[in-house]
């Protein structure tokens, strides 16, 4: 079946270091990818999607390119600040109405 | 504000004691699901509801009940709890038919329900 491998955390890095969070999929066929982020105390909430290979999509300096060719959504960000601690997880959909998530990468930045 | 709202945030039961998770969204949303939430787990779909009196199990369902009686309304029940049941639980909502790229999940703040 259809699934998101995200890199295990926790992930601690200080502030304005540069950030990547790994994630592949397996599925059969080209699903839509996205990231969610939960921050503390509060509900997911979409932070950037790509539909289609070699779309690449940002949001509030994070970006992610779907690769097609090593079935990866790699999350990036070039200078963290504190206010971006929070756990992300990565998706999968085919279109449905259902969403795949990974297991989550918990996220803290350090001042 | 649109919102997705559940209570409680927090619940601590024992086992067998009936209880009811409240989900209720105020963007007119035809597509409503609920998730539990587990370490190393992820997020895994319990039941999910297309419609009024439309609903359908998810990927984790056993142990559960829902019913959606109205649009904006989506509760959660477990009828006979216990603590394999202890979880994160998160009320989602979407518009239904437009496509998770265009319309994506709006969730709840989540309830943390402890079964003893």
């Amino acid at each position: 079946g259809d699934s998101v491998t995200q890199m295990e955390g926790p992930v601690t890095l200080s502030e304005e270091a540069c950030l990547t969070i790994n994630c592949t999929y397996t599925a059969t066929g080209y699903p839509s990818l996205f990231w969610y982020v939960q921050y503390p105390g509060e509900g997911l909430q979409l932070l950037l999607k790509a539909t289609k290979a070699d779309d690449k999509g940002s949001n509030k300096g994070f970006e992610a390119t779907y690769r097609k060719e090593t079935t990866s959504f790699h999350l990036e960000k070039g200078s963290v600040q504190v206010s971006d601690s929070a756990v992300y997880f990565c998706a999968l959909n085919f279109g449905n109405e259902k969403l795949t998530f990974g297991t989550g990468t918990r996220l803290t930045i350090i001042p | 504000e649109a919102q997705v709202t559940q209570n409680p945030r927090y619940l601590i039961t024992v086992t067998g004691k009936k209880l009811t998770v409240t989900c209720s969204q105020n963007m007119n949303h035809e597509y409503m699901s609920w998730y539990r939430q587990d370490p190393g787990l992820g997020l895994r779909q319990i039941y999910y509801s297309m419609n009024v009196e439309v609903t359908d199990k998810g990927d984790v369902p056993e142990g559960y009940k829902v019913s959606r009686k109205e649009k904006r309304n989506f509760p959660l029940i477990l009828e006979s709890p216990s603590p394999n049941q202890t979880s994160l639980y998160f009320c989602a909502s979407k518009e239904f038919g437009s496509p998770l790229g265009n319309s994506p999940l709006h969730f709840g703040n989540g309830t943390r329900l402890t079964v003893t």
